[in-house]
């Protein structure tokens, strides 16, 4: 696609219920990122991704929260059993070459998660 | 561990002034840095990007300074306008090690430019 698109945008949950946040990178990005943002603070590293291998999962906050992109595209990622402090802005990016190259890095929109 | 600062955390000028913002890093061991807008309910949008081995970028009335010695970085803006408002974010990629790959990014600075 022309950009990296997320989806949904908006997602209200109740505490405790597991959700999929999605996110397609531009055709042909090989290395695909997720980072949490909170209100007023800078995103923070969640995982990354070149082709479907996960190469640092490092920032990942707890064994609740998993992703995947097992055709080296499409990327989930899953939080399971919900808690408040889940709440953020979660942003997907890619680029076109592995560990981003000396290229940039393309974000989404993000989608807001707000557990209640 | 690489730790970004940005200064100052937020700045209001009036239109048409030229504007400077400030980001230090710790860690002067980078493969590049990238300077990115962020609008409200938007996506971050990429200003600049600096290879480590580059001194400068310029986009319009943007110019962009890495001293990677130094640990510095500064976004100048020139002739603000209100449609610049926004929160300006530095993220600098790491050059290797367990951090290769991944951007730390500062706090931001919230630009606010009035008529």
């Amino acid at each position: 696609g022309a950009g990296v698109s997320q989806s949904p945008r908006y997602k209200v949950t109740k505490r405790g219920q597991d959700v999929a946040l999605r996110c397609d990178p531009i055709s042909g990005h090989v290395s695909l990122y997720w980072y949490r943002q909170a209100l007023g603070q800078g995103p923070e590293f969640l995982t990354y991704f070149n082709y479907e291998a996960q190469q640092d999962k490092s920032g990942l906050p707890n064994d609740r929260f998993s992703a995947e992109r097992p055709e080296g595209s499409i990327s989930t990622l899953t939080i399971q059993r919900t808690e408040q402090r889940d709440s953020a802005m979660y942003r997907c990016a890619s680029s076109l070459a592995p560990a981003g190259g000396t290229y940039g890095y393309t974000f989404g929109s993000g989608t807001r998660l707000t557990v209640v | 561990k690489q730790e970004v600062t940005q200064i100052p955390a937020a700045l209001s000028v009036p239109e048409g002034e030229n504007l400077v913002l400030n980001c230090s890093f710790t860690d002067s061991a980078i493969y590049n840095l990238q300077w990115f807008r962020q609008d409200p309910g938007k996506g971050l949008t990429s200003l600049l990007l600096i290879q480590s081995s580059q001194r400068e970028q310029t986009s319009g009335r943007l110019n962009a300074s890495l001293d990677k010695s130094s640990g510095r970085s500064t976004l100048y803006i020139a002739a603000s306008q209100p449609g610049d408002s926004a929160t300006y974010l530095c993220a600098v990629r790491n050059a290797g090690g367990t951090s290769y790959g991944k951007l730390t990014f500062g706090q931001g600075t919230i630009l606010t430019v009035h008529p």
